[in-house]
């Protein structure tokens, strides 16, 4: 099975600044990577897939990065509704795996 | 607009079953994979299950093959999930969600069914 290592595992930041989390996998995936935030109590929302086409309806400030092995989630200018938590998921082969997600909380 | 609604979660005995629903609307269901992914409480997500449109193809997480059956009624436009011989560690979420091409990513989601195996 691929695993999913996100980092950080959670992080404090404020209004503004530029968010960054990674998402390695433990064999090349290609391009086969899509980014969710989930908000509590709600299900999950797609931002990215194939590693960087942004899903419609997504903001801008939000883009991915990477092949192979290692990914980025990138938000540009972190907003109030932005705080959240983050999963990567790989789709390259059965069975499909998640990252263990990283929690953006408010600094 | 795209509607996926689960039902069927509840409480359930180790050793149980359960069958939970997905009803879809406002897209042609039997033109699409369609996917369960779980996640436990205060934990992360895990996929559970894939049909292929027609029902020809399903893969499953190895921890429930065996005891979790994938299935889907395109006249319904429903998608199920049999569950049985429950375990605690089964004890999660459930979430019915779209594939919408050929690649294992999901733009629309439900908005969930707790299943709790517990005696």
């Amino acid at each position: 099975d691929i695993q999913m290592t996100q980092s950080p595992s959670s992080l404090s930041a404020s209004v503004g600044d530029r968010v960054t989390i990674t998402c390695r996998a433990s064999q090349r995936i290609s391009r086969w990577l899509a980014w969710y935030q989930q908000k509590p109590g709600k299900a999950p929302k797609v931002l990215i897939y194939s590693a960087s086409s942004l899903q419609s309806g997504v903001p801008s400030r939000f883009s991915g990065s990477g092949s192979g092995t290692d990914f980025t989630l990138t938000i540009s200018s972190l907003q109030p509704e932005d705080f959240a938590t983050y999963y990567c998921q790989h789709s390259d082969s059965y069975p499909v795996t998640f990252g263990g997600g990283t929690k953006v909380e408010i600094k | 607009e795209v509607q996926l609604v689960e039902s069927g979660g509840g409480l359930v005995q180790p050793g149980g079953s359960l069958r939970l629903s997905c009803a879809a609307s406002g897209f042609t269901f039997s033109s699409h994979w369609m996917t369960w992914v779980r996640q436990a409480p205060g934990k992360g997500l895990e996929w559970v299950a894939n049909i292929k449109q027609d029902g020809s193809e399903k893969y499953y997480v190895d921890s429930v093959k065996g005891r979790f059956t994938i299935s889907r009624d395109n006249a319904e436009n429903s998608l199920y999930l049999q569950m049985n011989s429950l375990r605690a560690e089964d004890t999660a979420v459930y979430y019915c969600a779209r594939v919408p091409g050929r690649d294992s990513w999901w733009d629309y989601w439900g908005q969930g069914t707790l299943v709790t195996v517990s005696s």
